[in-house]
């Protein structure tokens, strides 16, 4: 069992639509980062949270470090939302970043 | 404030031949991660590098190195190239480590014949 866990793995919406994408782990963590990436290869980070939640823009991101979840919301989505969203978890016992498998997302006009 | 840049960002390479690519982190970061992504993979972890030293390793085989110059800049090294070394190779910098933001470049994307 992967020790970073995203879903679902794919999601297709309508233009508009809330999204919600899920991320569980199994281990201890320091923080955990939420990246964005865009055909072509290129990585962003959007958020880093050790707890509660954080907003920018149409993004939320949120963490429930008893349950050992966070959630990233995207509010009125947009066609450029159209990426694969990744879920990252630094481990508290070597620092090393874990990765989620990433949930490819298309938002459709 | 200049991003993390990769050179080169496309190379095609030979089996058997080596390669060495470079990651110049963002000004002030001392730590430069490694990651190696192919088609239907996630990210993959090759290893880290803080002050000149490497600080993690993932799973790859000894044929994978890098290093770190005193003024933060890394390279990674692969030889005797295989197949399956074809893959989009990137490289992150934060300040201090994971437990930092993490900074992409825009990777290189290495095809291996």
């Amino acid at each position: 069992k992967n020790e970073v866990e995203q879903s679902p793995q794919n999601l297709t919406a309508q233009e508009g639509e809330f999204i919600t994408i899920n991320c569980s782990y199994s281990v201890g963590i320091s923080a955990l980062h939420w990246l964005q990436q865009h055909p072509g290869g290129g990585i962003v980070s959007l958020f880093m949270l050790s707890s509660g939640k954080k907003k920018h823009g149409r993004l939320i991101a949120t963490i429930n470090i008893q349950e050992k979840h966070s959630s990233l919301h995207i509010t009125a989505s947009h066609p450029r939302d159209s990426a694969v969203y990744i879920c990252a978890a630094t481990r508290d016992s070597n620092y090393q970043l874990i990765w989620g498998a990433g949930t490819k997302l298309i938002i459709k006009p | 404030k200049a991003g993390v840049t990769q050179t080169p960002r496309y190379l095609i390479k030979t089996r058997g031949q080596q390669v060495t690519l470079s990651c110049s982190p963002i000004s002030g970061h001392r730590s430069v991660s490694w990651y190696q992504q192919t088609p239907g993979q996630g990210l993959q972890f090759l290893f880290e590098y803080f002050s000149e030293t490497q600080r993690n390793k993932g799973n790859f085989p000894g044929r994978f190195s890098g290093r770190q110059f005193s003024n933060s800049r890394s390279e990674m090294n692969v030889s005797t190239l295989e197949l399956g070394d074809s893959a989009l190779y990137l490289c992150a910098s934060s300040l201090a480590g994971s437990y930092n933001e993490q900074f992409f470049g825009p990777g290189t994307r290495l095809t291996v014949l």
